[in-house]
């Protein structure tokens, strides 16, 4: 059954220092999404990308993130300049497109990013 | 209603037992209501895509209805097992391709 994997599993790096955080969609999936998790929070949207463009985005999701799709197969999440606040469980999703399933989105395993 | 929010915030059940738990979430702009089913260092496993008032979800023992009107869906576990031990996690979305908006989970515990 196809499934959206995310690496790495965790990344532990330093304040200031930037990280890639890097998804496989499903392939013929045409919307993804990036979420996170902090520790005792809720799920929260980050930004979500169709056609080679971002097409929402929230208020967390300043100039310190940038999502890319660099070939046909990977969608990935950069953070410049981490800050301990980003600290938290990072969640990639795909979803089929606008006549897919009511927008059913599937969810990788995550990454969590630790920022010490 | 405004947020997305999920009742309670965590049960134990005995095996064998059944149980439910809510979700509500805004009446207004209404598309879809999911609901995920979410294991520790797994991926949050999709259960239900609903979004007619009324609806009612099967999957093995495990069951949804949605009020549209009211805002609300509950979630239903029929005899309880170790194996429906996780996070039940309700998300609303308000248009085809847009985000969604979850719930904070309710974490259930099903004890042999």
């Amino acid at each position: 059954e196809p499934e959206v994997t995310q690496t790495p599993s965790h990344q532990v790096t330093q304040m200031g220092q930037e990280v890639i955080l890097r998804c496989v969609p499903i392939s013929n999936h045409l919307y993804f999404y990036w979420y996170r998790q902090i520790l005792g929070q809720k799920v929260e949207f980050l930004v979500s990308f169709y056609n080679n463009e971002i097409s929402e985005k929230s208020e967390i999701f300043d100039d310190q993130f940038s999502v890319e799709r660099p070939d046909g197969s990977n969608f990935t999440l950069k953070i410049r300049s981490t800050k301990l606040e980003d600290s938290a469980m990072y969640f990639c999703a795909s979803s089929e497109g606008l006549g897919g399933n009511y927008n059913e989105q599937f969810f990788g395993p995550g990454t969590r990013l630790t920022v010490l | 209603i405004l947020n997305v929010e999920q009742s309670p915030q965590s049960l134990h059940v005995q095996e064998g037992d059944s149980t439910n738990f809510t979700c509500s979430f805004p009446s207004s702009n209404f598309y879809a209501l999911h609901w995920y089913r979410w294991e520790t260092a797994k991926s949050p496993e999709a259960l239900f895509v609903m979004t007619l008032n009324g609806d009612e979800k099967k999957k093995g023992r495990i069951s949804a209805t949605l009020n549209t009107k009211e805002g609300y869906s509950y979630l239903y576990i029929k005899g309880s097992q170790p194996e429906d031990s996780a996070t039940y996690l309700c998300a609303h979305s308000k248009a085809a391709g847009n985000k969604l908006t979850f719930g904070g989970g309710t974490r259930v515990l099903v004890k042999p």
